[in-house]
């Protein structure tokens, strides 16, 4: 079953913005991972926060992690073509298994 | 390095026919897993593998759907007497094993069933 939601399910922005998406969960996790899918193509991992973490980077990505609000949040800086995919979140609890979203598809203009 | 490996990239098949799909893990990963993407959806965990422990099979939809591991690598998605609803995106992944292992995975198999 999902327990990842992403919300929006679909963004359309121009090269250079800023993309932000957000995972909510329902039950507590051990961490939270984020993935990218090209059309066509597997899923690549992203990034992993762990439960007590808040913020991690990586290069221009930007994750927050709130478990208070059981939510978290993606954020891709200086948007470029290649952006061009549907992200999506995954929850790992008690167990090896990850649970994903339905997932945001990102379209960046160029 | 080769990274995971899935065969056939495309299948396309008549309603009752059995069918197998391969996954070729990345070397000296011990934990595979097999998900189901339908159109538009996130991924729908099947099945795990990791190392000689006994598979978790509670993802498997129906009794129609087995695999194996052999060797602890290669491993193989049978899917018998098709249905119309089994036709979606089967992906693979491998990992080391544990939570915060990132999962790896191929670029599936496109499973249409006429």
């Amino acid at each position: 079953s999902q327990q990842g939601e992403e919300d929006p399910q679909a963004l359309s922005i121009q090269e250079g913005e800023n993309a932000t998406m957000n995972c909510s969960y329902k039950t507590s996790i051990n961490n939270l991972q984020w993935y990218r899918q090209n059309s066509g193509r597997g899923l690549v991992h992203l990034i992993l926060i762990r439960s007590n973490e808040r913020e991690k980077h990586s290069g221009r990505l930007r994750v927050t992690l709130d478990t208070s609000k059981k939510s978290s949040s993606l954020l891709i800086t200086a948007s470029r073509a290649a952006d061009t995919a549907s992200y999506f979140c995954a929850t790992a609890s008690n167990d090896y298994k990850l649970s994903f979203g339905a997932g945001t598809t990102v379209t960046v203009r160029a | 390095g080769a990274g995971v490996s899935q065969s056939p990239s495309n299948k396309v098949t008549e309603k009752g026919k059995d069918v197998e799909l391969r996954c070729d893990p990345i070397s000296g990963h011990t934990a595979l897993y097999w998900y189901r993407q339908s159109l538009g959806q996130g991924l729908e965990f099947l099945i795990y593998f990791q190392g000689n422990s006994a598979p978790d099979k509670s993802g498997l939809p129906s009794d129609r759907f087995s695999a194996e591991r052999t060797g602890g690598s290669v491993s193989t998605l049978t899917i018998q007497r098709t249905q119309q609803e089994d036709s979606a995106v089967y992906l693979c992944a491998s990992s080391f094993g544990g939570r915060r292992e990132p999962q790896h995975f191929g670029d599936g198999t496109r499973l249409s069933i006429l």
